[in-house]
């Protein structure tokens, strides 16, 4: 069975601090992972995805087999980037459920 | 934009009493998921639902839970009777497409609270 680890329950950070929100995972083949993000009283909403390759809100995230994880980092932080991150993960195996960790709260102070 | 959304917001129950959680997907979609958050925990996956079938349910989902998307437009989650344990945050999700890297749009939730 898939797991997803999400070490930090909190991580708090100044304004224009780097940013690097751990997430690992176990899984035997060819996950698809994601961040979602939850800003306060608003719904859980995908920031990106490894498949795309992309840079959202300035975060990106690199799929490391090697290592399996699936870090979120951005470099320099801003307040409005306080919310509930949870790493998420797919399989390969034709199922379409995700897998969550436990989520990191990420507060950005001035 | 279109939503995915749940009512009621919150609903207050006691323990033995049959709960119905409402969720509206997105129009087009076809995959319809809940997942469940208890206080504190992680966001859990209980159930995935595709062409009037249940395709996908966790070691959570037992028989005391039930899904139904009655009208072609509603999704429900049926409680049977509950227990303390299902207290939590229900959140209905939906998708275009079940495989692949689609996107699974999540509705706001309804916290339940069982007494």
């Amino acid at each position: 069975a898939q797991r997803v680890t999400q070490p930090e329950k909190l991580l708090s950070v100044f304004k224009g601090a780097p940013v690097e929100l751990k997430c690992n995972y176990s899984y035997s083949g060819s996950p698809e992972l994601f961040w979602y993000v939850q800003y306060s009283r608003q719904r859980l909403q995908l920031l990106l995805r490894h498949i795309s390759r992309e840079s959202i809100k300035g975060f990106t995230a690199d799929l490391n087999k090697g290592e399996t994880s699936f870090h979120l980092k951005k470099p320099f932080a801003q307040e409005e980037d306080s919310a509930m991150y949870y790493c998420a993960l797919k399989p390969d195996s034709g199922y379409s459920t995700l897998t969550f960790g436990k989520g990191t709260m990420l507060l950005v102070s001035p | 934009e279109p939503e995915v959304t749940q009512t009621p917001s919150h609903q207050v129950t006691q323990m033995g009493q049959e709960v119905i959680l409402r969720c509206v997907p997105i129009s087009n979609h076809l995959y319809f998921y809940w997942y469940r958050q208890i206080l504190g925990q992680k966001v859990e996956f209980l159930v995935s639902f595709y062409n009037n079938e249940i395709s996908e349910k966790s070691e959570i989902f037992d028989d005391q839970f039930s899904v139904e998307r009655p009208d072609g437009s509603n999704f429900t989650l049926k409680i049977r009777s509950t227990k303390l344990e299902d207290s939590a945050m229900y959140f209905c999700a939906s998708s275009e497409r079940g495989l692949g890297a689609s996107e699974q749009f999540f509705g706001p939730g309804t916290r339940l609270t069982v007494l």
